[in-house]
């Protein structure tokens, strides 16, 4: 398993700014990943964070508004950028070890007014 | 492509007694993964258990059990003997080969009555 902590753990942001996420993993991890969850929904893949190249996004999710950063082996950023109230959701990171199972941090709960 | 559905929005469920969630997939691909996790209010994303489309056992997990039946392309999870700390989300999820990509289901509130 492995251990993962997120800050902030909730931030109250107004429209037009940006908010950057930290993901910090205890042990070195080869796939991490973003997941934003709006209220009352299911969680969607933003984007793998891959080490040292750029990030893979989804259908729906580009860098410009979600840019990413994976600096080394245990720590990743999301940057939501420009932001509307529509961007308020949990963001969480989560990552893949090697066994099958996915770990997931505590979250991020962002409120845009 | 690859889908999951979780038909039941809320379930209730007396405390001590067991409760089966359900969960069914679809999918073209021979191999596969089945997990279950647990949200609580907090928001976290708790795993509770994975079966893999070559098991042939059903997986166990305490008091989590999943109930895989592979033609029906169903995996339900069972909790025995419920808690109220068991009253969270809980969302069935599905990855494919060759990828740690997971799809998510609607999830299903459950709530474990006193």
């Amino acid at each position: 398993s492995a251990v993962i902590s997120q800050k902030p753990s909730r931030d109250i942001c107004q429209r037009g700014t940006s908010l950057t996420i930290q993901c910090q993993v205890d042990s070195q991890v080869t796939m991490m990943f973003w997941y934003r969850q709006q209220p009352g929904q299911s969680l969607t893949l933003i984007a793998t964070a891959n080490q040292g190249s750029e990030a893979t996004y989804e259908s729906g999710f580009v860098i410009d508004k979600f840019p990413i950063s994976r600096p080394n082996l245990t720590f990743s950023t999301l940057t939501v950028s420009n932001m509307s109230p529509e961007d308020s959701s949990i963001y969480l990171c989560s990552v893949a070890t090697g066994s099958y199972e996915q770990y997931f941090g505590p979250g991020t709960r962002l409120t845009v007014t | 492509a690859q889908k999951i559905t979780q038909t039941q929005p809320g379930m209730f469920v007396q405390e001590k007694e067991a409760v089966t969630l359900d969960c069914t997939y679809d999918t073209s691909d021979q191999s596969y993964g089945l997990f279950w996790y647990k949200q609580p209010s907090s928001g976290e994303m708790i795993f509770l258990i994975y079966q893999g489309s070559y098991d042939e056992q059903n997986a166990t997990e305490g008091r989590y059990s999943l109930n895989f039946q592979k033609a029906r392309k169903s995996a339900n999870l069972v909790i025995s003997a419920s808690q109220l700390g068991d009253s969270a989300m809980y969302f069935c999820a599905m990855r494919g080969p060759g990828t740690y990509k997971y799809i998510f289901g609607t999830g299903t509130r459950l709530k474990v009555l006193a």
